[in-house]
């Protein structure tokens, strides 16, 4: 199994700022993803995040507003620029075990939960 | 005890048929999140559901907030529903999400 944590676990940031979280995994993982929680809704994913390239974004998210490093095989950042009310979320990490496939599990971070004021 | 228990763990299927998958909870919660899982790729999110039932093509989501208790049914299934399915659940008291341990499904054709 896979330990991840998360820093911060949670925040409460101004308008315009912006704050970095990090994901930390207790061992090497291929893939991490980062996901958003809005207030009431399910989850959607940001972005995948492979060591040694670039993170694929989904639908809606782009660099400029959520730029990622993976620099390692076991750490990950998400950044959330220019922060607005509307990014008030929990963002959750997660990493998917090595392995072959339908034998994968899903591992998550506990979440850091963001309010911008 | 787990907060969140997903029973089957692995279910093999043949094509065409019907699949109930369920979760199980201890603690209060305001919603319940149905996610699906393809090999080597991110999560997708099926339902957030509350009570009741929703549905979405071939899929069902039920909820028994009394009971603590939610299903996934698939209709018809077929081999690119194999998945893992997790069942997710917010607490009420600080908004952390806790999973299930997700089944893994894998509909043969």
């Amino acid at each position: 199994s896979a330990v991840i944590s998360q820093k911060p676990s949670r925040d409460i940031c101004q308008r315009g700022t912006s704050l970095t979280i990090q994901c930390q995994v207790d061992s090497q993982v291929t893939m991490m993803f980062w996901y958003r929680q809005q207030p009431g809704q399910s989850l959607t994913l940001i972005a995948t995040a492979n060591q040694g390239s670039e993170a694929t974004y989904e639908s809606g998210f782009v660099i400029d507003k959520f730029p990622i490093s993976r620099p390692n095989l076991t750490f990950s950042t998400l950044t959330v620029s220019n922060m607005s009310p509307e990014d008030s979320s929990i963002y959750l990490c997660s990493v998917d075990s090595l392995g072959l496939p339908f034998n994968n599990e899903q591992f998550f971070g506990p979440g850091t939960r963001l309010t911008v004021l | 005890k787990n907060e969140v228990e997903q029973s089957p763990q692995n279910l093999t299927a043949q094509e065409g048929e019907f699949i109930t998958i369920n979760c199980s909870y201890s603690v209060g919660i305001s919603a319940l999140h149905w996610l699906q899982q393809h090999p080597g790729g991110g999560i997708v999110s099926l339902f957030m559901l509350s009570s009741g039932k929703k549905k979405h093509g071939r899929l069902i989501a039920t909820i028994n907030i009394q009971e603590k208790h939610s299903s996934l049914h698939i209709t018809a299934s077929h081999p690119r529903d194999s998945a893992v399915y997790i069942c997710a659940v917010p607490l009420n008291r600080d908004d952390k999400i806790i999973f299930g341990k997700g089944t893994r499904l894998h509909i043969l054709p």
